[in-house]
């Protein structure tokens, strides 16, 4: 079985301060990594995902994240973060061969002026 | 085209109704997916269709009934719904075939109340 673990459910933060957000994982076999946005009343975007290869990957809106297998978490980075970034942020994983997309809690990124 | 669209944006229904949710891609996606989503809450899959076959059912009542008529639509029938489905349903779809290596498109969602 995978679990997805965002440790925390809210962070407020300055605008043009960085910020991180966090997310481990669970999973018995490999996965693939994922981390979503959702602004209000909207659907979901992707932000970046992880399959293979480099640790460090770089995603929309200036978005990194980096994948860690010994500590198995995938931390979501910014390093000056914008009122427009304000919205909820998912982390998912997919075990592989598997159309099943198992989503963190999500962390609420508040980023006040 | 890269949106996936869903009808209608919001719903509120009777407990002896009978509703349909739509859902529409033109991507040529082959794998589509419903999803539901509390109010603070993450989303949930529901059903995933994968070249217009169920390939996941999570489980779901029976009361919540999926369709695909063909590769570009997707339908959720609800019938005898309770006030604790009321929530945010979401559509999404992606190019398809084993294994989700690639992104989900995500509908606006379709906000479900039931009185």
């Amino acid at each position: 079985a995978q679990s997805v673990t965002q440790l925390d459910s809210q962070v407020p933060v300055f605008e043009e301060a960085p910020v991180e957000l966090r997310c481990n994982y669970s999973s018995s076999v490999s996965v693939y990594l994922f981390w979503y946005v959702q602004y209000p009343n909207q659907g979901l975007q992707l932000l970046l995902k992880y399959l293979s290869g480099s640790t460090l990957v770089k995603g929309i809106n200036g978005f990194e994240a980096e994948f860690n297998k010994s500590q198995t978490s995938f931390h979501l980075r910014k390093p000056s973060v914008h009122i427009s970034d304000t919205a909820e942020y998912f982390c998912a994983v997919t075990p592989r061969g598997y159309n099943k997309l198992i989503f963190g809690a999500g962390t609420r990124l508040a980023v006040h002026p | 085209d890269t949106e996936v669209t869903q009808t209608p944006k919001h719903l509120v229904m009777g407990m002896t109704n009978k509703k349909s949710l739509k859902c529409e891609q033109h991507m040529g996606h082959r794998a589509m997916y419903w999803y539901k989503q509390k109010a603070k809450k993450p989303p949930e899959l529901m059903f995933v269709y994968s070249y217009e076959k169920l390939s996941i059912n999570e489980s779901v009542p029976s009361r919540f009934s999926p369709e695909c008529p063909n590769s570009s639509l997707l339908n959720l029938h609800l019938h005898a719904l309770q006030p604790e489905d009321s929530a945010l349903y979401l559509c999404a779809s992606s190019q398809g075939g084993t294994g989700l290596n690639e992104k989900l498109f995500f509908g606006s969602g379709t906000q479900l109340s039931v009185l």
